[in-house]
């Protein structure tokens, strides 16, 4: 099946600093990828869409100055999260749709554990 | 009330036990669904996609109920690496999926 990795896969940083994380799609070209959070024992929530060549689209209540997303190219998409605080420690998942196959398929990267403290 | 709910959990199963559990969605609009497996400190898998006949694959078998707004999932001939959480998945008919937080299932030796 499809592959998508993403980096770092655990990160620990202090409080106030940025985090960047990456998510590629790795045998497959992926025009939209989504950024995910999931905090412990909850639902996976949505934070953004993510458009090769284009803005990304927000859910409401997530910063966009906060939380900067780039799709630069169709296997790459990147979260920054800037100056980040311990309430921002979570998983966060990408995934990504392969535009050449099934619309309804989603294919999730290992996520990355944020700590911030 | 939330878009997709699944009763969280634990189910304690003994191995080789059949166990259901079931997800109630809102939204009579939903175009389709799935129930992707998480294991714990992992991202979910795909685990099946739900038709509207019902479907089987090996040990698991997902039902869908339109009209009472629910998707079902049987797990027969539980085994121990059958635990995980279970979540549900809604998708809208603008491809945008909506997440249930998951049922916890263990089964015991």
């Amino acid at each position: 099946g499809a592959v998508v990795s993403q980096h770092p896969s655990r990160v620990i940083c202090k409080s106030g600093t940025s985090v960047k994380i990456e998510c590629r799609s790795l045998d497959f070209q992926a025009t939209t990828m989504f950024w995910y959070r999931q905090f412990p024992k909850q639902s996976l929530m949505l934070m953004a869409t993510s458009n090769e060549g284009s803005k990304a689209t927000y859910e409401q209540g997530v910063e966009k100055d906060k939380f900067l997303i780039n799709h630069a190219s169709l296997t790459l998409s990147t979260l920054t999260v800037t100056s980040a605080h311990p309430e921002d420690s979570s998983f966060y998942i990408c995934s990504a749709r392969d535009i050449a196959g099934n619309q309804e398929t989603q294919y999730f990267g290992p996520g990355t554990r944020l700590l911030v403290l | 009330r939330k878009e997709v709910e699944q009763d969280p959990g634990p189910f304690n199963v003994p191995e080789g036990a059949t166990v259901a559990f079931n997800c109630t969605y809102s939204n009579s609009a939903s175009q389709s669904f799935f129930w992707y497996r998480q294991d714990c400190r992992k991202e979910p898998k795909l685990l099946m996609s739900v038709y509207s006949s019902g479907n089987e694959d090996g040990r698991f078998t997902a039902q869908l109920n339109r009209a009472s707004q629910y998707i079902s999932l049987l797990i027969r001939d539980s085994k121990l690496s059958d635990s995980a959480t279970y979540l549900c998945v809604v998708n809208m008919a603008n491809y945008q999926l909506i997440w249930g937080a998951g049922t916890k299932l263990i089964i015991k030796p």
